[in-house]
């Protein structure tokens, strides 16, 4: 069975440009949640998607940020446009139920220079 | 509101030896603890989790952890360190504050060092 798959692994853009981050969940997985970690600070919470809805979008930062889960499968997490503050590993992690493991993906690591 | 302290960014320990991994936390219910585990260039890999069963909780890999209600803690060890554990931990609690939606709020991470 795959795992949660997130792409690119790697970003590097330039300050006001536009990235999207990609998270495939593991197949049947209804609970769908962004994270992401500042360099040297804690991984925090971006948001939770039960199927296509935004569950609990309290972790954005503002409204640069854009996260989508057309049809509860895939989902994407734009960053419009980015600054130097948002550079950091962004991971996904998807599962079950919200009292089931959560399986997380490698991580995007964006830099924006 | 909930948090998670882990004391200690860094950790070496020799080969063979005691690991100890330091994490309290605050949460005015009981909570659901989580350890996760990330290797060089992958994703964060569950350890073990208390869901309020057993205060003592093995994990994968040898590790295990015990829920300390009186200290707030919940502390990872493994008996002998092995290269391979060389990783970054991370002690999580779910956010009980949110109705239980399997949010998760993370520690700092305690990088661990093996040395041969």
């Amino acid at each position: 069975e795959a795992g949660v798959t997130q792409f690119p692994s790697h970003s590097v853009i330039e300050k006001g440009q536009t990235v999207t981050l990609r998270c495939d969940p593991i197949s049947g997985h209804d609970n769908l949640y962004w994270y992401r970690r500042v360099m040297g600070k804690e991984i925090k919470f971006l948001l939770h998607f039960v199927k296509e809805s935004k569950q609990d979008e309290s972790g954005m930062p503002n409204n640069r940020f854009l996260a989508e889960r057309t049809g509860g499968t895939y989902s994407t997490l734009k960053v419009q446009p980015a600054e130097l503050e948002d550079s950091g590993v962004y991971f996904c992690a998807s599962s079950l139920g919200v009292v089931s493991e959560a399986f997380f993906g490698q991580g995007t690591r964006l830099t924006v220079v | 509101a909930q948090s998670v302290t882990q004391l200690g960014s860094h950790v070496s320990v020799s080969e063979g030896a005691l690991v100890l991994l330091r994490c309290n936390y605050s949460s005015s219910v009981p909570p659901y603890l989580f350890w996760y585990v990330q290797y060089p260039n992958q994703g964060l890999q569950l350890l073990l989790k208390y869901t309020s069963a057993a205060t003592l909780v093995k994990g994968i890999n040898g590790f295990e952890a015990e829920f300390k209600k009186s200290e707030t803690s919940f502390h990872l060890t493994k008996p002998s360190a092995h290269m391979s554990d060389a990783a970054e931990y991370f002690c999580a609690v779910s956010d009980e504050g949110s109705g239980n939606t399997g949010k998760l709020i993370f520690g700092q991470g305690t990088t661990l060092q093996v040395k041969p």
